[in-house]
C-alpha cells in the first residue's frame, strides 16, 4: 500500500470556526509533512515530524498547529483562520527525514475560509 | 545553500513529439534530484529520482532525466508526448543538511492534439 489519505476533501469553514485536517499512511513511514499550496504556486513546507515529533516548523502562524498522535497519522488543527490562508493542504510522508528519501503526496484538502 | 531553478514556466508540444523539461540546481553537496508531476486538482506524483547512482535515470511513464554535475542541470525528457502528459511538473532538490526539500517553481506542459 502506497497510498496517504487525506480527510476531508473538501472544506469550507468561517474565520472563528475550529477546524482538523487529517492524513494517515500505512507503509511504515517515519517522517510525515504539512505542505501548504496556493494557485500556479510550488507547496511551501509548513512542518515536518520525525519519529513522531515535530522536528521542522516553518514560522507557520499559531493558528495552525499539528499533532502526530502516532506515527501513521498527521493532523493540522486549525482556529481563526484568515481568508488568504484558503489552498490546497497537503499531507506527505517519506521512509525517513534526509537527503535520498523521497515522498509520498495525498491527495490534498482544499480549504476555502469565508 | 541549495536552490532549484525550472527555466521554462509553461511548456506546449504537440501530441507524439518530444517533451524537454529543464531544471538547474545549485547546491554545496552531492544533491538528491526529484522530478514529481501534479495533475490539476490532485496530489503531487514521484516521476523519478536521483541518488548519486546512474546518472541517466528512468521513471514511471516513460519519462526519464539526466543528471550533469558540470551543468549542474537535471532536464525531464520524454521521446513522445501523451495528451495525459499534461500536468504540473516540479523539480525538487532535496537539502540533505537541513533536512528540507526545496520545489522549483513549476513547468506547466500543454499537450496539443
Amino acid at each position: 500500500d502506497t497510498e496517504v489519505t487525506q480527510t476531508p476533501k473538501h472544506l469550507v469553514m468561517g474565520m472563528t470556526n475550529k477546524k482538523s485536517l487529517k492524513c494517515e499512511q500505512h507503509m511504515g513511514h517515519r517522517a510525515m509533512y504539512w505542505y501548504k499550496q496556493k494557485a500556479k504556486k510550488p507547496p511551501e513546507l509548513m512542518f515536518v515530524y520525525s519519529y513522531e515529533k515535530l522536528s521542522i516548523n516553518e514560522s507557520v502562524p499559531s493558528r495552525f498547529s499539528p499533532e502526530c498522535p502516532n506515527s501513521s497519522l498527521l493532523n493540522l488543527h486549525l482556529h481563526a483562520l484568515q481568508p488568504e490562508d484558503s489552498a490546497l493542504y497537503l499531507c506527505a510522508s517519506s521512509q525517513g527525514q534526509g537527503e535520498g528519501y523521497e515522498q509520498y503526496f495525498g491527495p490534498g484538502t482544499r480549504l476555502t475560509v469565508t | 545553500a541549495q536552490s532549484v531553478t525550472q527555466l521554462d514556466s509553461h511548456v506546449s508540444v504537440s501530441e507524439g513529439t518530444p517533451v524537454l523539461l529543464r531544471c538547474n540546481y545549485s547546491s554545496s553537496y552531492s544533491p538528491s534530484l526529484f522530478w514529481y508531476v501534479q495533475h490539476p486538482n490532485k496530489g503531487l506524483q514521484l516521476l523519478l529520482k536521483y541518488t548519486s547512482a546512474a546518472t541517466l535515470v528512468k521513471g514511471i511513464n516513460g519519462f526519464e532525466a539526466e543528471f550533469k554535475k558540470s551543468e549542474t542541470s537535471f532536464h525531464l525528457t520524454k521521446p513522445s508526448a501523451h495528451m495525459s502528459d499534461a500536468a504540473e511538473y516540479f523539480c525538487v532538490v532535496s537539502d540533505g543538511g537541513g533536512f528540507k526539500t526545496i520545489f522549483g517553481a513549476g513547468t506547466r506542459l500543454f499537450v496539443k492534439a
